[in-house]
């Protein structure tokens, strides 16, 4: 059984356009995070939720919002893509963010091409 | 806030080589430190992790040391295979705030 899924795996699309990725985790955790990797392989996290509720929002365009339906699913929404997304973007899932003390489990990653 | 600093790649070393890739952290408080890899074309996965100074964390034959005097936490291999051949990051978290911390990566290369 997968513990974290993302889909779609590959995502090419035109510059201007909306996507969603989607990660579900069935580990039983409680925080979840989106991630972005860029061709150096710089890992840059994004958001985290913890329980439904947003905890880290770091410095990203508005652009991007995530959405978190349930503790096990948070989603991805980006508007106006640019050139610039183009990247790999990773879900991971933790039991508990208090303290960060715990390990991070990563889904495959969503490979994104905006042309 | 919170850093974590890698040795730049790319690693190239022939096979049962000896491996060492440096990591150093900046933290306040007492953060856990791992190791994770990523295999060409994968998430990353936890490789190792230590959670108070002194610990040594270890799995498939890595090896890593919890420093808190000289804030390090560098892996090591006895004898390196190419199913090794991945890109390898130093990260902690549960110091200053409660943000992961990642290093940049370090690719490793292993010949055989």
């Amino acid at each position: 059984d997968t513990a974290v899924s993302q889909t779609p795996k590959y995502l090419v699309t035109q510059m201007g356009n909306d996507k969603s990725i989607k990660c579900e985790q069935n580990l039983g955790h409680d925080t979840m995070y989106w991630y972005k990797q860029d061709s150096k392989k710089f890992l840059k996290i994004m958001f985290s939720y913890n329980n439904k509720e947003l905890i880290i929002n770091e410095t990203v365009p508005n652009r991007f919002s995530p959405k978190s339906p349930d503790k096990a699913h948070l989603n991805l929404h980006i508007n106006s893509l640019e050139l610039g997304d183009s990247a790999v973007y990773f879900c991971a899932s933790s039991q508990d963010n208090a303290g960060g003390v715990e390990t991070q489990y990563f889904g495959p990653g969503t490979r994104l091409l905006v042309l | 806030g919170d850093s974590v600093t890698q040795m730049e790649g790319p690693v190239t070393l022939s096979e049962e080589a000896f491996l060492t890739i440096n990591c150093t952290y900046t933290a306040t408080g007492y953060p856990s430190l791992f190791w994770y890899v990523q295999y060409p074309g994968e998430g990353l996965q936890l490789l190792l992790k230590a959670t108070k100074a002194d610990d040594k964390g270890s799995n498939k034959g890595f090896e890593a040391t919890y420093r808190k005097e000289t804030t390090s936490f560098h892996l090591e291999k006895g004898s390196v295979q190419v199913s090794d051949s991945a890109v390898y990051f130093c990260a902690l978290s549960g110091g200053g705030s409660y943000i992961p911390t990642f290093g940049r990566g370090t690719s490793l290369i292993v010949h055989p």
